[in-house]
């Protein structure tokens, strides 16, 4: 049962435009959205969240949007620049099991073009 | 102040053998969760320990166990290796429990099982 879903597995983009990454998640019970970043050979790295009480967070270059009625966040990254090329993993946390949990999705590919 | 560390690197086993990897939490962090990340997949749980004691446990079976010491360095252990078990293996330290936005991840180990 996968709760959080990123469907483009990848994403190509032109430097200098915006970058949109897309999530989908199933638990309303979810209380807040991070996105992390990650490059090769090195571990994930937290860029930016948001809490299930606001729609909007940003944080220079990077905004994300929740849409708590379509259960759906956004990253948006603008502009695009070559060292954003990466792996983005939307995570959600909340209470499964008992227990707070972090569920992550499968990762979107982003490339940036120069 | 060192970042999150892991040992080994990589690791090569065969179906059936245990395996012991290895996590040093950042400085000043008491928290350390274990996250399964299998190829084109985003990490999963496996379980969180908090001073000692584990503290929240994802859908794995009980061959994965682990240990958390005083200087809040864990170990992750895994008996009974079976093929599927092969994946990168992700720790993550922070300073609380539910502190998701400030976890720090190490690089991970690649277990290969043969």
């Amino acid at each position: 049962d996968q709760q959080v879903k990123q469907n483009s597995p990848s994403l190509s983009v032109q430097e200098g435009r915006i970058s949109i990454l897309n999530c989908d998640y199933t638990n309303s019970m979810f209380d807040y959205f991070l996105w992390y970043k990650k490059y090769p050979a090195e571990g994930p790295t937290f860029l930016i969240s948001i809490s299930s009480i606001k729609d909007k967070n940003e944080d220079g270059r990077f905004t994300v949007f929740l849409n708590k009625s379509a259960k759906h966040l956004s990253l948006h990254i603008v502009p695009s620049q070559p060292g954003d090329s990466a792996v983005y993993f939307c995570a959600a946390r909340g209470i499964i099991q008992g227990a707070q949990k972090l569920v992550f999705g499968q990762g979107t590919r982003l490339t940036i073009n120069p | 102040e060192t970042g999150v560390t892991q040992s080994p690197t990589h690791l090569i086993k065969t179906r059936g053998q245990q395996v012991t990897l290895r996590c040093s939490s950042q400085s000043g962090h008491n928290t350390v969760s274990w996250y399964q990340q299998a190829l084109g997949q985003g990490p999963q749980f496996i379980f969180q320990y908090y001073r000692e004691e584990e503290n929240g446990r994802g859908n794995f079976p009980p061959r994965f166990s682990g240990l958390q010491f005083p200087n809040y360095s864990s170990e992750l252990n895994v008996n009974a290796l079976e093929l599927d078990d092969s994946a990168l293996y992700l720790c993550a330290s922070s300073l609380a429990a539910n502190s998701y936005n400030e976890q720090f991840f190490g690089p991970g180990t690649r277990l290969t099982v043969l």
